[in-house]
């Protein structure tokens, strides 16, 4: 079966203090992996995707990684305004786009 | 910068009433998708739609659902008798066809079946 696994379910970081989360996948056929963002109440925001194992993506303080079984979502020198659920997500051949999503890392950085 | 947008944000129903749920997706977006998040749950898949059909459905999805594209812009999820399980958040989704297939998420509705 299809399965999304992310690590640790919540995280409390002081604001500078680097982490990372992670996401252990076991699907078959891999098209993509997704990072999203999501706020209390809102939708998903996109963050990466990644596609091939070895592949890096990074957007200001977030770098995503990927390998064949699981992907981290490192955060340098957080801020409090990065405090969030961070979702990932899979996407598997021929399913029509469906992507099936992990539980969440609910992100809380204090000043 | 485009965006997919949902209306209404909330909305309660009676037990067995009908519900539509209304999305606007991303312009030259081809590919669709509605995903509900009961509270405190993961993200689930409903369905995918293009071309003018489902191309895949999750086992939630049954035939209490149905799902429209009546027009070039609207993208609708109908739930035809509403359960009180069926109370959650409900997103909508939208992909281009490219090589980037990422999928750009609505605000969201929140259902409330009472």
């Amino acid at each position: 079966e299809d399965q999304v696994t992310q690590s640790p379910e919540a995280l409390r970081l002081q604001e500078g203090e680097s982490s990372s989360l992670n996401c252990s996948y076991t699907v078959s056929g891999l098209r993509g992996l997704f990072w999203y963002r999501q706020d209390p109440g809102k939708g998903p925001e996109f963050l990466f995707t990644l596609y091939s194992a070895g592949e890096e993506k990074e957007k200001e303080r977030l770098k995503a990684t990927l390998t064949k079984k699981e992907s981290f979502l490192h955060i340098t020198a957080p801020k409090p305004e990065d405090s969030a659920t961070y979702l990932c997500a899979v996407e598997i051949y021929n399913q029509g786009g469906k992507l099936i999503f992990g539980q969440g890392t609910e992100l809380s950085v204090k000043p | 910068e485009p965006e997919v947008t949902q209306t209404p944000s909330h909305q309660v129903t009676q037990m067995g009433q009908e519900v539509i749920l209304r999305c606007v997706p991303i312009s030259n977006h081809l590919y669709f998708y509605w995903y509900r998040q009961i509270l405190g749950q993961k993200v689930e898949f409903l369905v995918s739609f293009y071309n003018n059909e489902i191309s895949e459905k999750s086992e939630i999805f049954d035939d209490q659902f149905s799902v429209e594209r009546p027009d070039g812009s609207n993208f609708t999820l109908k739930i035809r008798s509403t359960k009180l399980e069926d109370s959650a958040m409900y997103f909508c989704a939208s992909s281009d066809p490219g090589q980037n297939t990422e999928a750009f998420f609505g605000q969201g509705t929140r259902l409330t079946v009472v």
